[in-house]
């Protein structure tokens, strides 16, 4: 298992356009986690999945965005109608729930540029 | 919104201790302490958490306060490429969810 994969690493997209990003997590995690991150700022959490079901939408997350987990494995986030501010790069990552603590594994994120 | 503070920006000499402090004073009896970092373009990585006690691993050590109000990440001998943001977050129970903040941006210099 390389880690959390992220697809494509690059997107230009025209605004007004639609785009979908895939995750893949690391096979045995079952939280699933989608970040934004824009320049100079840490990531900011979007959404995440415990298997297929999204526990937690953010208030970031507009009726534009949505994100998916179908059979609790890899994941597709959809942003319609693209507007420029929506540039930024979407990060992944999984983890494992335990009862504790665990950490979670970041892909190397998706950057979209909204023209 | 983000539960820590940190420095924006710190330099440490290469092969010297860096030293990366954090208050994070409204955390609750049952949060973590995370630090993950990110060089640049990539996404975060993973480096050290804990609870009370202080932690140490192969990458760094850990040092929280016995109030827990603050907390000092340790990377006893700094390298080229430690140079990275580093981000104190404190981890919302029971959801794993990670709110990170600014960071701080290490720059380890020859």
């Amino acid at each position: 298992d390389t880690g959390v994969s992220q697809n494509p690493r690059h997107k230009i997209t025209k605004r007004g356009q639609n785009v979908t990003f895939r995750c893949d997590p690391i096979s045995e995690h079952n939280r699933l986690y989608w970040y934004r991150q824009t320049l100079g700022q840490g990531p900011e959490f979007l959404t995440y999945f415990q298997n297929e079901a999204q526990l937690e939408k953010s208030r970031l997350l507009s009726d534009r965005f949505s994100a998916e987990r179908p059979k609790g494995s890899f994941s597709t986030l959809e942003i319609q109608r693209t507007e420029q501010g929506d540039s930024a790069m979407y990060l992944c990552a999984s983890s494992l729930m335990m009862a504790t603590n665990t950490e979670a594994f970041f892909g190397q994120g998706t950057r979209l540029t909204v023209v | 919104d983000a539960k820590t503070t940190q420095p924006p920006s710190m330099d440490c000499a290469e092969g010297r201790a860096a030293n990366l402090p954090c208050n994070h004073s409204t955390i609750s009896g049952n949060e973590y302490v995370y630090w993950y970092r990110q060089i640049h373009s990539q996404g975060p990585q993973y480096i050290i958490h804990g609870l009370k006690n202080n932690e140490t691993n192969e990458m760094a050590s850990l040092i929280i306060t016995e109030d827990r109000k603050s907390s000092t990440l340790i990377l006893p001998h700094a390298t080229l490429r430690d140079t990275a943001v580093y981000y104190c977050i404190v981890r919302v129970y029971n959801t794993d969810k990670l709110i990170f903040g600014t960071g701080t941006r290490l720059q380890v210099f020859p």
